[in-house]
């Protein structure tokens, strides 16, 4: 089974911290997402990598980076965290074939800024 | 730009009973594949089915079935006898032909099933 693991079920954070959410995944999947979930909103891609080294931004990527210097591992960085970046943060990994397109989840990081 | 749209914030249904959630979406490609996820209370996100646009055949999984229209741009899931442990948020999503396999997902529709 394909495991991907998230470092923190629950986080809280003061305005202004540097924040860094984890994200593991133990199956050489090329492809790597961190969403945010907002009730009402969905899941909002905030960034994408599709190799080691490699990202690009989703549809809200302001406020937010991310680091992929390990092909199982990326991370989320909040530079100065934000209240309104107080949400749940949901990380996914995929095998870059269009058969095995299906992504995998994390369980996710529940966020509060202070 | 595609969009996916689930108009039903909410629904219920009796244990044992079938249940349709809609979903509708908006796309040029020709290309493409939906997804429904389900995200139990408090527990992960998991694929409930998929299916691939360039077929014909509705997929189905055990008791999950999907109703793809493609002109309609319509792809419903229906949950046929109803169990406790369906109960979860669901996730209608778009993914386009690409080799990044990018999601977009709708606003996600709550079913609670009722003993």
């Amino acid at each position: 089974d394909v495991k991907v693991t998230q470092s923190s079920r629950y986080l809280v954070k003061r305005t202004g911290e540097k924040v860094f959410l984890e994200c593991v995944q133990d199956m050489d999947h090329e492809n790597m997402f961190w969403y945010r979930q907002d009730p009402g909103l969905g899941l909002r891609l905030i960034y994408f990598s599709y190799d080691v080294k490699m990202k690009e931004k989703g549809d809200i990527p302001e406020g937010y980076s991310v680091s992929r210097e390990k092909k199982e591992r990326f991370s989320l960085i909040l530079e100065s965290a934000s209240t309104n970046q107080t949400s749940m943060y949901l990380c996914a990994s995929s095998l870059s074939q269009e058969t095995k397109n299906i992504q995998y989840f994390g369980a996710g990081t529940r966020l509060s800024v202070l | 730009a595609q969009t996916v749209t689930q108009s039903q914030p909410e629904m219920s249904v009796q244990e044992a009973e079938t249940v349709t959630l809609s979903c509708t979406y908006d796309t040029s490609e020709n290309n493409y594949y939906l997804f429904w996820y389900k995200q139990p209370p408090s527990r992960q996100m998991i694929l409930v089915i998929r299916q691939e646009a360039y077929k014909q055949q509705n997929a189905t999984e055990n008791r999950f079935s999907v109703n793809f229209q493609k002109a309609a741009k319509s792809f419903s899931l229906k949950i046929s006898d109803s169990q406790l442990g369906d109960t979860a948020m669901y996730f209608c999503a778009f993914m386009k032909h690409s080799i990044t396999d990018k999601l977009i997902f709708g606003t996600g529709t709550r079913l609670q099933v009722f003993p």
